[in-house]
Formats: structure tokens, C-alpha cells, sequence
């Protein structure tokens, strides 16, 4: 079955504890990304890669890091996550004529 | 840059039809589509219209595009409480980069 798998699905932090927000996905895409939506804001992007060790900025990438080292996974990391950054976040991922996009089931998150 | 408008509420009663409307930017969007967030879900594609149609029809669902007045709309026939969501609009920009989201419509169905 397609699929794009984040984890974790919740979390909770405290502010300043790096964590990671795995994604991965099975359909062999080369094009994966970040978002994440707030009440109001829709989704905004924040970081994609159109393929292995290709990154760029979205709209809101300032406090996030990505890597891409592999096809299939693309790691959302906050070094030092604040509040404003408590949001529902979502790995997206299609393949080169991105018609179409899949996204995740969404991991909220919660700084404290 | 590209914008993408919806209003954020709608309710409807169970039975009638729904209209969900948006409104867009980029003229030059070759895609629109519409997706669908049920509570603690993540987005599903419920359909996709390219630019040069009109319109497009699958089961309870319509959609219809007006490209010279920037205008997308949903319109879901027989509304169920099933369909309550929300429902984003969204396009792909000029570079196919990025999908532009807008902030989502919220469908609540009464009984």
C-alpha cells in the first residue's frame, strides 16, 4: 500500500530539546516536503527536496533543518524548538510531475 | 506571490447540497485541487481539475472553474455527516515547486 509514515504522531517538548520528526515513504518519490498549518494559515511550506541531497527553503523554514540522504526519508529537525513552533506538521511526497500530492497522517506537536 | 482565499465556515444541513468556494491568484496554475482533513486525519485528495476545464464531475462531487475570475468551487450533493471537514483549496505554482494551500473551509453538517 502507498504511504507516507511520520512519527512520531504527538509530541510534547520542552523548549530548547532538539528533536526529530521522522518521515518516510514507499512509492519510490522524488519529491518530498514539509508542512505545516496552522488555525487559519492553511499550510505553509517549509522545506523541500526534489531528490537525494537536494534541499531548499519553503515559506517558513527558520528554525527547521531537513536532510534528504536517502530517497525515501526526509527527517524534519528542530535544533531548538520555541513555542511559536507548537503546530501540526505534515511530510508530503510525489513523484516528478507532482499532479498530485501525498501526504502523511501529521505529527502535533507541542512546545512547552 | 501566489494566495489562495477561503472563507473558514460553512454549515449545511444534512441532504442539501454544499458549496465550498475559493478564489486564487496564479493565472498561470495548471492544477487545482481540492483536499479533504477529517478531525485528527491528514489530507486526502478528493479530486483535481486542470486549467483548461470547466468542470468536473465525480459521484456527489462537482467542480467548477471560472479561470477568467480566478474562482474554484466544490459543490457536494445529498451532504452527509460524513462530510463534515475541512476542506482546503489548493493550487501548484508557477514552478510546480510548492501547492499553495488556502487556510481551509470548515463544513459542518447538521442534522
Amino acid at each position: 500500500e502507498a504511504q507516507v509514515t511520520q512519527n512520531p504522531r504527538y509530541l510534547i517538548t520542552v523548549t530548547g530539546k532538539k528533536l526529530t520528526v521522522t518521515c518516510s515513504q514507499n512509492m519510490n518519490h522524488e519529491y518530498m516536503s514539509w508542512y505545516r498549518q496552522d488555525p487559519g494559515l492553511g499550510l505553509r511550506q517549509i522545506y523541500y527536496s526534489m531528490n537525494v541531497e537536494v534541499t531548499d527553503k519553503g515559506d517558513v523554514p527558520e528554525g527547521y533543518k531537513v536532510s534528504r540522504k536517502e530517497k525515501r526519508n526526509f527527517p524534519l529537525i528542530l535544533e531548538s524548538p520555541s513555542p511559536n513552533q507548537t503546530s501540526l506538521y505534515f511530510c508530503a511526497s510525489s513523484d516528478t510531475t507532482r499532479d498530485r500530492v501525498d501526504f502523511g497522517a501529521g505529527t502535533r506537536l507541542s512546545v512547552l | 506571490g501566489e494566495d489562495v482565499e477561503q472563507s473558514l465556515f460553512l454549515s449545511v444541513r444534512e441532504g442539501d447540497s454544499s458549496v465550498i468556494n475559493c478564489t486564487y491568484t496564479d493565472s498561470s496554475s495548471t492544477y487545482l485541487y481540492w483536499y479533504k482533513q477529517e478531525p485528527g486525519a491528514g489530507l486526502q485528495l478528493l479530486t483535481y481539475i486542470f486549467s483548461n476545464m470547466d468542470m468536473k464531475q465525480d459521484q456527489r462531487l462537482t467542480v467548477l472553474l471560472n479561470k477568467k475570475d480566478k474562482h474554484l468551487s466544490l459543490r457536494i450533493a445529498d451532504t452527509q455527516t460524513g462530510d463534515s471537514a475541512i476542506y482546503f483549496c489548493a493550487e501548484k505554482d508557477n514552478y510546480g515547486q510548492n501547492f499553495v494551500f488556502g487556510p481551509g473551509t470548515r463544513l459542518s453538517v447538521l442534522p
